[in-house]
């Protein structure tokens, strides 16, 4: 069955580098596009960028150039990177398999980060 | 980008009720759009897409409608089970999510 699934870490020092892996059972990345979202707690839901099935990315502006998405087909899993994080990055991180035109069909559990002064 | 404003950002009624969630585009996004159920602690569920198609497994007591900017997601016959947040999202261009709305029963 599809599964999606988050690793990475807890807590993240001010201005230090995010990695999260997303790894993904019952399907390919090369035929799925899969998606970056972003929960802080108690709020709303922020999209973050796109790995698609082709093997381009797409970011949300918002973003700058702190993000980057890629990807190992081999292993079934896409990356999450972002630097100089600050508190305000304080969310749970979520990767989402693309059904259809953009709409999302499947999720990870999310992966809860602090940013911590 | 285009933005959506989600109302109510809470609700409260009691069970056997019918429910509205509206989102409004801040432009036509040509019915390109998703509504979220995410209970709390856990992921958000897709419930429609496509403004109106409802996804698979989710009761038909769920129904959304809408078009240009304006859509609703309708929950008819309140469950215990429907207390969660719902979220819009319209993937016209780009992505982005409504704010949220916090259901609970009465």
């Amino acid at each position: 069955q599809v599964q999606l699934k988050e690793t990475g870490p807890d807590l993240v020092q001010l201005t230090q580098t995010l990695s999260i892996t997303c790894t993904v059972s019952g399907f390919s990345l090369t035929t799925y596009n899969v998606h970056w979202v972003r929960q802080p707690p108690g709020k709303g839901l922020e999209w973050m960028g796109a790995m698609w099935n082709g093997g381009g990315t797409d970011y949300n502006s918002a973003f700058k150039s702190r993000l980057s998405i890629s990807r190992d087909t081999s292993k079934s899993q896409v990356f999450l990177k972002m630097n100089s994080l600050q508190t305000d990055d304080t969310a749970k991180y979520f990767c989402a398999r693309q059904e259809g035109y953009n709409y999302f069909d499947y999720w990870g559990q999310g992966v809860m980060v602090t940013v911590s002064s | 980008d285009i933005q959506m404003t989600q109302s109510p950002a809470s609700l409260s009624a009691s069970l056997g009720e019918t429910v509205t969630i509206e989102c409004r585009a801040s432009e036509d996004i040509y019915s390109n759009l998703a509504w979220y159920q995410q209970k709390p602690g856990n992921s958000p569920q897709l419930l429609i897409y496509d403004a109106n198609s409802l996804a698979d497994g989710v009761p038909s007591r769920f129904s959304g409608s809408g078009s240009g900017t304006q859509y609703s997601l309708k929950i008819n016959s309140l469950q215990s089970e429907d207390v969660a947040s719902y979220f819009c999202q319209q993937y016209n261009n780009y992505l982005t999510f409504g704010s949220g709305t916090k259901l609970e029963i009465k």
